[in-house]
């Protein structure tokens, strides 16, 4: 049971170039989530989706987009990388809105912007 | 305005020994609270959930509790192991209108934790 999947687990861009952080889960759940995380920060919500079609703005959504045209996947582009971008990245699934309940994290992405 | 507050920021113990993290919250309608642990390079994984009518929840060696009056939980840790070192976590759910769904979490900056041998 893979649960959480992302790839790349480290990536190294320059600024203005653009990428994909795949995300990808195998538990049916319908709501899914992008999070930064920043030292001396908590995770920040970037974007989420409550089921396949249906995507919205977190705390921190400028920069960023996403999609969802499948249960399963949930990939984060950024447009044009800036050196504020430099992060590392956690894709997040839950059975019911994350917000009650139990969010399951996958191993993260770690992005360093030049 | 929410917020989640942890102490200490970071913390060294002995194996063996106990310890005990605090989270203190402004969160305002409170729907839940969950400790989650963090080994380094590695996604949160859920400790517990702590509901507003429960006061104390166990999971193997670690203990949480919750005081919905003060708007304090703390996170016990019996008989530390290597294994414990990590982040803690603390994260409330807000139970708010965001976004067309219905709560919000809050994190906390999280607590390090090293034990050592």
């Amino acid at each position: 049971n893979a649960g959480v999947t992302q790839t790349p687990k480290f990536q190294v861009l320059k600024t203005g170039q653009s990428m994909t952080l795949q995300c990808a889960q195998d538990m049916n759940h319908e709501y899914m989530s992008w999070y930064r995380q920043d030292p001396g920060m908590g995770l920040r919500l970037i974007h989420y989706s409550v089921g396949a079609g249906i995507t919205d703005q977190g705390e921190v959504p400028n920069g960023y987009n996403v999609s969802r045209s499948t249960t399963e996947d949930f990939p984060l582009r950024l447009l044009s990388a800036a050196p504020s971008q430099t992060s590392v990245y956690f894709c997040a699934s839950s059975v019911s809105g994350g917000a009650s309940g139990e969010l399951f994290f996958g191993e993260g992405s770690r992005l360093t912007v030049l | 305005k929410n917020q989640v507050e942890q102490s200490p920021q970071s913390l060294i113990i002995l194996e063996g020994k106990n310890c005990t993290l605090q989270c203190n919250y402004t969160v305002s309608p409170f729907s839940n609270l969950r400790w989650y642990k963090q080994d380094t390079g590695r996604g949160p994984v859920s400790l517990t959930i702590m509901t507003f009518s429960e006061n104390t929840k166990s999971n193997g060696r670690y203990t949480a509790t919750l005081d919905a009056d003060t708007k304090q939980s703390s996170l016990h840790i019996t008989a530390s192991q290597l294994s414990d070192s990590a982040s803690y976590i603390c994260v409330v759910t807000a139970r708010l209108n965001y976004g067309g769904a219905t709560n919000k979490l809050i994190f906390g900056t999280g607590t390090l934790l090293a034990v050592q041998p």
